[in-house]
Order: structure tokens, then sequence, then C-alpha cells
């Protein structure tokens, strides 16, 4: 069965700081990667996806995650984290099939 | 134009009674989906819509819970004897089609508490 792991629960960062967020999933075939964002208040959505070809996929506000197929990972990052970055951060994981797993998810909490 | 829409935004019932939660997916989309976020969790799948075709139904915890979709278009999840391990954010999202390279455009949720 698919699973998706995420290694923080919890991040507190300054801004200007970088930062990675780490996710690893289980699944042995084909994979779709997703992150998703929710900011307070606000609904889940879409920050970056890996589907093919590059592994270096960049999203919106200066994201980019890095599929790693031999660690089944797919870590996001940022150089320089802003105030407004403070969110909740899912990452998900869907092997060409409807059902997408969703990781526990990730609360940044960004220092001004 | 307007996105995913659910409603009631908050809902507190008592234990045993029964619950609807509704969504209004983005005119066009044909897929929908239901989750449930409970407190320190990942988006736990419940529900799919695809057009016509049989609904998946394979993510549902119980046979307490339930949902339809008419017309291919608004959905109701509902909780019968609702418990308080119910108490979770019910998330609906649609897309515009099954592939998965269809971007989930999710609701706010329904925010239930069972006291």
């Amino acid at each position: 069965a698919q699973s998706v792991s995420q290694h923080n629960h919890h991040v507190i960062l300054s801004e200007a700081a970088s930062l990675e967020l780490g996710c690893n999933y289980s699944y042995g075939g084909t994979v779709n990667l997703f992150w998703y964002v929710q900011y307070p208040g606000q609904h889940l959505q879409l920050l970056l996806k890996y589907f093919s070809g590059d592994p270096l996929v960049k999203g919106i506000k200066g994201f980019e995650a890095e599929f790693i197929k031999s660690k089944f990972s797919f870590n996001l990052r940022k150089p320089s984290v802003q105030w407004s970055d403070t969110a909740e951060y899912f990452c998900a994981v869907n092997g060409n099939g409807f059902k997408t797993i969703f990781g526990a998810g990730t609360r940044l909490f960004v220092k001004a | 134009g307007a996105g995913v829409s659910q409603s009631p935004s908050n809902k507190v019932t008592e234990k045993g009674k029964d619950v609807e939660l509704r969504c209004d997916p983005i005119s066009g989309h044909t897929a929908l989906y239901w989750y449930r976020q409970s407190l320190g969790q990942g988006l736990e799948f419940l529900i799919y819509f695809q057009g016509n075709s049989a609904p998946d139904k394979s993510g549902l915890p119980s046979d307490r819970f339930s949902a339809e979709r008419t017309g291919g278009s608004v959905s109701t999840l509902t909780i019968q004897r609702t418990q308080q391990e119910d108490s979770a954010v019910y998330l609906c999202a649609s897309s515009l089609g099954r592939s998965p390279l269809n971007e989930q455009f999710f609701g706010p949720g329904t925010r239930l508490t069972v006291l």
C-alpha cells in the first residue's frame, strides 16, 4: 500500500533562513508527487507537482522540490523563507490512480 | 470563477445524531473527492466520484458514512449516529477528470465537532 511520511511535524525558522521539508513515500511503481500548502484561514492549494521529466520541479513563490527515485524522496526547499510562508505543508503521492495519499503535514512558522 | 464551496463551515452535534455535509464543486469538474482531516493527521481519503461511474467508497471508515452526488454536481456526505471520533475537518475537492494530472481544487472544509 502507498504511504507518505513527512519527517517534521513542526518547523520554526527565522526569516531569510533556508527551508527543507522532508517527504518519503512508499510505492514501487510510477508515481506522481505533489506538495500542497494551506495558509492560515485559506484553502489547501497546489504548490508544485512532479509527473515526469526533470526531477527538479519549481513551483510558486520560489519553492522547489527534487524527486530522488533511489531514495523515494520528494523534499521541498526554499532558499530564503519569508514570514508569509507560515503555513502547513502536505506532501502527497498518487501511483497513477485517482487515490492520492497525503502525509500528515508539516506546520511551518516563520519568525519575522 | 467560483471555487469549491462547502456548507456548513462548522457543525456541532451531539453523539448519536445524523449530520449532512454539502459540497458544491467547480462547474465542469467531473471528479469529486471527500477527505477527512483529523487533528495531527494527514488527509484521509473517503470517497471518489467520477462522472456517472459508480463511486469508489473504499475509504469510508464504516457503514455509518455514505455519500451521494446528484446530477453529477453537488455532493452530500452523510454520517449517521455520529461518534466523538468522527470529529474532524471534512474536505471536498474537485478536478477536471480522473487523471492524476488534473489538479485537485479544495473547498474550505466543514469542521465537525461531536459532543
